[in-house]
């Protein structure tokens, strides 16, 4: 059965400090793909990357990096030099490539604060 | 660029009553899905449509209905409200509704609120 665990529920940090977010991941199939959503305090869900399962490749943003290891069913995404724009909760979520299924599992979640 | 459109965004209700929500998809996205998400939780996925027939379903109770249209926006028909529907409604879409493969964006949300 597919699953997403953030482990961890809130974070608090301090401006222009480094976060890593945890995701880890269960599914049985071999073709999956993963995201990361941002949503703010407005309630919105944005999204911010999409990684499909056959590439391992890091990838960097601006501030933002996601290390994605196969071996370890982890998606981590990294903040760099915070700022207080990016409080918010963040989802990790997983969708498998089964023919009929189109659903995302989320991740319960973790709410990241960051003070000024 | 256009973004999904969701209607109303907030709604409030009594409990046994009738909701109908509803979604714009982004233009030239033929897939829709509603996602629930109760206060701090995470969205659960309700239902999902693609050309207008249903394409996956969740846990979505027997009192609420969806359909997606010809123009390809959808309706969430909620009925015999409860209190525990009050939560925070997600339209998504996406373009080519392949299994798994497309990137969902999603709408604002309407807030249900039911009394």
């Amino acid at each position: 059965a597919q699953k997403v665990t953030q482990a961890q529920t809130e974070i608090s940090v301090v401006e222009k400090e480094d976060v890593t977010l945890d995701c880890v991941y269960e599914t049985r199939d071999t073709t999956y793909y993963l995201f990361w959503y941002k949503q703010p305090p407005s309630g919105e869900l944005v999204f911010l990357i999409r990684r499909n399962s056959f590439d391992e490749q890091n990838e960097i943003s601006g501030r933002y990096s996601w290390n994605f290891q196969k071996s370890t069913s982890s998606f981590n995404f990294t903040i760099t030099a915070s700022q207080v724009v990016d409080s918010a909760v963040y989802f990790c979520a997983l969708s498998e490539a089964t023919p009929g299924t189109y659903k995302y599992i989320f991740g319960t979640g973790t709410r990241l604060k960051v003070l000024a | 660029a256009a973004g999904v459109i969701q209607s109303p965004r907030h709604l409030i209700k009594e409990k046994r009553e009738t909701a109908t929500l509803k979604c714009y998809p982004i233009p030239r996205h033929d897939t829709v899905y509603w996602y629930q998400q109760g206060p701090g939780q995470d969205p659960q996925f309700l239902i999902s449509f693609y050309e207008k027939m249903q394409s996956d379903k969740g846990s979505i109770p027997d009192r609420f209905s969806a359909q997606q249209f010809s123009d390809y926006h959808s309706e969430l028909n909620m009925s015999s409200l409860e209190l525990g529907d009050s939560a925070l409604y997600f339209c998504a879409s996406s373009r080519s509704g392949g299994a798994g493969t497309d990137t969902q964006y999603f709408g604002p949300g309407t807030r249900l609120t039911v009394l």
